[in-house]
């Protein structure tokens, strides 16, 4: 256990939708990170938020946006799904400065 | 060329026998090196970290790092069948996103 979550662990959308995915950072961790990984594939950086601003971000579209909020935890959503977005999505959770990332069990999203 | 590159496998090797696994990266400026496990429907566990030339021992496993050839690899020792799943190399460099390579399988049989 790490004491990352995620929620929800499963989700069922169909394509057009929006989906907001939450993570809870372990104790005494500030930054979060996402990231997508589909099936057969490493997992794809997506952005980080740290101090509540997006600190890097990954190749891809505006479509993916996040929040960190004042206790560190974070919001990943997507508008306007599409299928390929069909994928295991992952929240790391560290301490600045210390690029040791611990995963949360992720959300399997799927979109229809 | 990919920027972190894995064999994806499956490596089998039976019981109690060493798994070597390796991966290659193509960024110099790399910094720190992870090795996570992945079972089957489940999300990766980080399991060993270096950042300096040379090898880092952790129980039954070993990490090993060479920047001049931009080369890292796991050693598993006394292998065992619940060490059975995908492992994947990731890397960064002064940012701090990971670079993950598409993993490793590795059987243990009996």
């Amino acid at each position: 256990e790490t004491g990352v979550t995620q929620s929800p662990t499963h989700l069922i959308k169909t394509r057009g939708q929006q989906v907001t995915l939450r993570c809870s950072s372990q104790s005494g961790h500030n930054t979060v990170s996402w990231y997508q990984q589909a099936l057969g594939q490493g997992p794809q950086f997506i952005f980080q938020y740290y101090r509540e601003e997006e600190n890097g971000r990954g190749n891809f579209p505006p479509r993916f946006s996040g929040l960190q909020f004042p206790n560190y935890s974070s919001e990943l959503n997507v508008n306007a799904l599409e299928l390929d977005d069909s994928a295991l999505y992952l929240c790391a959770s560290s301490l600045w400065g210390k690029n040791i990332q611990y995963f949360g069990a992720g959300t399997r999203l799927s979109v229809l | 060329q990919k920027e972190v590159e894995q064999n994806s496998g499956p490596l089998s090797v039976p019981e109690g026998a060493i798994a070597s696994l390796n991966c290659t990266y193509s960024d110099r400026g790399s910094q720190s090196f992870f090795w996570y496990r992945q079972y089957s429907g489940k999300s990766p566990e980080l399991i060993m970290f270096i950042y300096s030339n040379g090898d880092k021992e952790d129980g039954r496993f070993t990490a090993q790092l060479n920047k001049a050839s931009q080369y890292v690899s796991l050693l598993i020792r006394d292998s065992q069948p619940s060490d059975s799943a995908t492992y994947l190399c990731a890397v960064s460099g002064t940012a701090s996103k990971l670079t993950f390579g598409t993993g490793t399988r590795l059987q243990v049989t009996l």
